[in-house]
């Protein structure tokens, strides 16, 4: 069956240390996947898209890596702040047609001052 | 920045009743848009797929005659909710993609702040 596994458990890190959150997917084969934030009680906000051909990609504080041989994305947020913390989800569309995205259970961060 | 905006943001309402969300892409115009409910602690499912001047296509198991969608404008996409029940209580969100622009463009979905639906 077709999954996304983002770890369930909260994330907790001190301020200043990198946050590195772990997206897995199980019968798909992305040609881009994306990555959303979402604070609660409102709606994601997009971060960053990584194309299949790319290996990584960096946006200020942010980095995601794409290992479509580990079928794996990793999310990396460096000199983490307390303003970091939130959900972050990542996602993907199922079938190269398919214009809607399929997300992940998204990994709740928690950075502590 | 795209920006999408949701309406009402919470709504309390009686079983029986009918409640209307609307979606508005302030910037951009948005052929498609989506519906996504979410669940406490659970992730975004999407509810349907709305199309500008067709029919809605909905994922299995949404029932179309609950949860009925107009997407009438190229700016505007409404979700009513007909005849709430309590199981129906959940956190709605819309989202947009542009309309022109490269493959990637077209790839990000920007959401709404979400509705928080209550049924009593």
């Amino acid at each position: 069956s077709q999954k996304i596994e983002q770890n369930s458990e909260a994330l907790n890190i001190q301020e200043g240390k990198t946050a590195t959150l772990t997206c897995n997917y199980t019968n798909y084969s992305p040609a881009y996947l994306q990555w959303y934030r979402q604070d609660p009680g409102r709606g994601p906000v997009f971060l960053l898209l990584i194309r299949e051909n790319e290996k990584e990609k960096r946006k200020e504080r942010l980095k995601v890596t794409f290992d479509t041989t580990l079928k794996q994305s990793l999310f990396h947020i460096t000199a983490s702040q307390p303003a970091d913390s939130a959900t972050y989800l990542c996602a993907l569309h199922a079938t190269p047609g398919r214009r809607a995205l399929t997300f992940g259970s998204g990994t709740r961060l928690q950075v502590q001052p | 920045g795209a920006v999408v905006s949701q309406h009402p943001s919470r709504v309390i309402c009686k079983s029986g009743t009918s409640v209307k969300i609307e979606c508005r892409s302030l910037d951009f115009q948005a052929t498609t848009m989506f519906w996504y409910r979410q669940f406490p602690k659970q992730s975004l499912m999407l509810m349907a797929t709305s199309n500008e001047g067709s029919k809605a296509t909905y994922e299995q198991g949404v029932e179309k005659d609950k949860f009925l969608i107009n997407h009438a404008s190229l700016t505007l996409s409404t979700l009513t909710v007909t005849s709430a029940h309590p199981e129906d209580s959940s956190f709605y969100i819309c989202s947009a993609r542009v309309s022109s622009g490269g493959a990637i463009a077209k790839n990000i979905q920007y959401f709404g702040a979400g509705t928080r639906l209550s049924v009593l």
